[in-house]
């Protein structure tokens, strides 16, 4: 099955600092979605990344995928305290007759100091 | 549109029990999933529908059964809840493979 790796697992920075975080595949990679989840609440969707080279951006953050080396980035510029929480990658996989379904990372913890 | 919900938003059951975990979406969305999350772990995928009668297993699908009777509804069922089974539930539909999935807020489950 397909298994995605985030990394950090964890991130605190100072409000107005830049942060990547990446989100690497041990499968091929069909479709990329970003998440953010804030403590005790559900998923907001971010992004979705489908072709190699595709870049998005929202507000600020911008998410990129390189198909090649199976990863996305997710890149917050200038930080802010509404930014905190947890940010989640998921992948399509295909199961079985012909779906594809989402599996995700475990996650990563960012916290933005004011 | 109401989008995707869940309920009940909190249950606590005694170890043996059973229940049935609610979940509804309003757009018309012919995929249709359920998730745990657990701290550490992420997002695991317990079972999935890619239309009505039609249903699967995921990466957990033990202890939990699902039907999709309508294209609108997809239950979870806890045949005999274990403490294991304690997590946050999600519920969530997208319209087809590359489309947006959309979560419902979630149901966080305590088994005693």
């Amino acid at each position: 099955s397909q298994e995605l790796e985030q990394s950090p697992q964890s991130l605190i920075v100072q409000e107005g600092k830049n942060l990547t975080i990446n989100c690497t595949s041990s499968k091929t990679l069909y479709g990329l979605y970003w998440y953010k989840q804030k403590y005790g609440e559900g998923l907001i969707f971010l992004m979705m990344l489908q072709k190699g080279g595709e870049e998005k951006s929202h507000e600020k953050i911008t998410a990129k995928l390189d198909e090649k080396k199976q990863q996305s980035s997710l890149h917050i510029t200038a930080s802010q305290p509404s930014h905190a929480g947890i940010y989640l990658c998921g992948a399509l996989s295909p199961k079985g007759a012909g779906s594809y379904q989402l599996t995700f990372g475990k996650g990563t913890k960012l916290s933005v100091i004011p | 549109n109401a989008g995707v919900t869940q309920t009940p938003k909190f249950q606590v059951l005694k170890t043996g029990q059973s229940m049935t975990l609610q979940c509804a979406q309003d757009m018309n969305h012919e995929y249709m999933s359920w998730y745990r999350q657990d701290p550490g772990m992420g997002l695991r995928l317990i079972h999935y529908s890619v239309g009505a009668g039609i249903t699967d297993q995921g990466e957990v699908p033990n202890g939990y059964n699902v039907s999709r009777s309508t294209t609108e509804d997809f239950p979870l069922r806890l045949l005999s809840a274990a403490p294991s089974q304690t997590s946050v539930y999600f519920c969530a539909s997208r319209r087809g493979t590359g489309d947006t999935q959309y979560f419902g807020p979630g149901t966080r489950l305590t088994v005693l």
